[in-house]
């Protein structure tokens, strides 16, 4: 069964400090997407990455980057000098792409990131 | 070029009333989604279309229906509304299945007292 992990429900660091968000999957699918989304507290949902399975090359944006590793089935997500606008629920999914499937997304709980000044 | 955009954006449903989610796209996709987003909890599919005149359930798509009759819209309508369904509901909308990614609409906030 395909199943998204979040194991860290709420992190809380100093501004300017490195963090890293975990993700673990499940899915039998060889074929298949992650994706990291952000929520600020306004509510609405921001495209981060989109990784597809074969491709586990590690992603480097500004200050995010993206570690992924078929072997542990894990996607990070790590913010280097995080800054008070980091604020945000982030939420790791997973979009299976094998015959039938419908491409909806299958989202972790979130980890919760709170950056202080 | 709007989106995805959702009406209304907040609303306070009494026990047993209706009411219908708008959700309308203007980008021509396919595929369209309503997801429901708990407290503390990761977004949960209801209900899913791949075209017009096409849905089908989701996960969690007990006390909702569905109807696409054009590309554009998606409408999602609750019968009889429970305290159960108080939540944030956000559409989204895809060109095509899995590897395409998704555009979210900014939510409905729903509470049902």
């Amino acid at each position: 069964a395909q199943k998204v992990t979040q194991a860290q429900t709420e992190i809380s660091v100093v501004e300017k400090e490195d963090v890293t968000l975990d993700c673990v999957y499940e899915t039998r699918d060889t074929t298949y997407y992650l994706f990291w989304y952000k929520q600020p507290p306004s509510g609405e949902l921001v495209f981060l990455i989109r990784r597809n399975s074969f491709d586990e090359q590690n992603e480097i944006s500004g200050r995010y980057s993206w570690n992924f590793q078929k072997s542990t089935s894990s996607f990070n997500f790590t913010i280097t000098a995080s800054q008070v606008v980091d604020s945000a629920v982030y939420f790791c999914a997973l979009s299976e792409a094998g015959w039938g499937s419908q491409g909806n997304l299958i989202f972790g709980k979130g980890t919760k990131l709170s950056v202080k000044p | 070029n709007a989106g995805v955009t959702q009406t209304p954006k907040f609303r306070i449903l009494k026990i047993g009333q209706s009411m219908t989610l708008q959700c309308t796209q203007d980008m021509n996709h396919n595929y369209m989604y309503w997801y429901r987003q708990d407290p503390g909890m990761g977004l949960k599919l209801i209900y899913y279309s791949v075209g017009a005149g096409i849905t089908d359930k989701g996960e969690v798509p007990n006390g909702y229906n569905v109807s696409r009759s054009t590309t554009e819209d998606f409408p999602l309508r609750l019968e009889l509304a429970a305290p159960s369904q108080t939540s944030v509901y956000f559409c989204a909308s895809s060109s095509g299945t899995s590897g395409y990614g998704q555009f979210f609409g900014p939510g409905t906030r729903l509470t049902v007292l």
